[in-house]
C-alpha cells in the first residue's frame, strides 16, 4: 500500500513570509498527526485530527500556525508569518484510529518537509 | 515531557547484536512501548511494540522487564543500514486520542 505522502520536500523562505505544507495519509486512516522536528531533537506533536475534527492542538502556536483537514483525508499545515525558529522538519503521520485493540494503532510517518527560514 | 530515557549514543560492530536500552519507570498499566527508528533525512519508521510480553518480528526483538519499568530493543545481526536514531516511546491516551511523546533517542552507529 502507498505510504504517507508529503509535499514539498524542501522549502526555503524568508522570515515573515507564509508557507504551507500538504499531507496525504494512508488510505483509510482516520487519524492524522503533524509533528515538528527541530535539528537534534525528537518529533514534537503539533496537532492531531480524528477524521476532520481536532483531537489535540495544545502544542500548536495558534498565533501563527494553522491546520485543516477538510473531508477527513488530506491535510494542510500553514505558517503565517514564519519566524527563524520555525526552521525544522515538519512530519505528517497517520494511523487507523479505530478500536481495533489497544496495540494496533500504529503511526506511519511520511518523509517530512524540511523548512528553512532565513 | 517524554516518559522514557535512553542513552544518547551507542556503537555496535557489524554482524553483532545491538542491544538498545530504555527506561520508562512511570509507565502505566495499559500504556504500550513503541520503538521507531529514523534514518537520516527520512521520517520515523515503525519497528515493534509491546505491552508486557516479549515480542519478535522480522526486524527486531523487544524484551520488557516484568515490572515494565524498562525494555531493550535487540537487533540480532546489525548491518551498516541499521545506523539511525532509535526512539523508545510510551504511547499515552485512549483509543482515537493516542499520542506519542518522543524523547531525543539513541544514535546507533554500526561500525564495519
Amino acid at each position: 500500500e502507498a505510504g504517507v505522502a508529503q509535499s514539498p520536500r524542501y522549502k526555503i523562505i524568508e522570515k515573515r513570509q507564509s508557507v504551507a505544507f500538504w499531507c496525504n495519509p494512508i488510505s483509510g486512516h482516520a487519524t492524522l498527526y503533524w509533528y515538528q522536528q527541530i535539528l537534534g531533537q525528537g518529533p514534537k506533536l503539533l496537532i492531531q485530527f480524528q477524521n476532520n475534527g481536532v483531537v489535540d492542538d495544545s502544542q500548536l502556536p495558534k498565533d501563527r500556525f494553522s491546520a485543516e483537514r477538510l473531508k477527513g483525508v488530506d491535510s494542510t499545515l500553514k505558517i503565517q508569518p514564519a519566524k527563524l525558529e520555525d526552521s525544522a522538519v515538519y512530519l505528517c503521520a497517520s494511523s487507523l484510529g479505530y478500536r481495533l485493540g489497544q496495540g494496533l494503532d500504529t503511526q506511519y510517518f511520511g518523509p517530512g518537509t524540511r523548512l528553512t527560514v532565513l | 515531557d517524554a516518559k522514557t530515557t535512553q542513552p544518547t549514543s551507542m556503537d555496535c560492530a557489524e554482524g553483532r547484536a545491538a542491544n538498545l536500552p530504555c527506561n520508562h519507570s512511570t509507565i502505566s498499566g495499559n500504556e504500550y512501548v513503541y520503538w521507531y527508528r529514523q534514518i537520516h533525512s527520512q521520517g520515523p519508521q515503525y519497528i515493534i511494540h509491546g505491552l508486557k510480553n516479549n515480542e519478535t518480528n522480522e526486524m527486531a526483538s523487544l524484551i520488557i522487564t516484568e515490572d515494565r519499568k524498562s525494555s531493550t530493543l535487540i537487533l540480532p545481526h546489525a548491518t551498516l543500514r541499521d545506523t539511525a536514531v532509535y526512539y523508545c516511546i510510551v504511547r499515552v491516551g485512549t483509543s482515537g486520542t493516542y499520542k506519542y511523546i518522543f524523547g531525543t533517542g539513541t544514535r546507533l552507529k554500526v561500525l564495519a
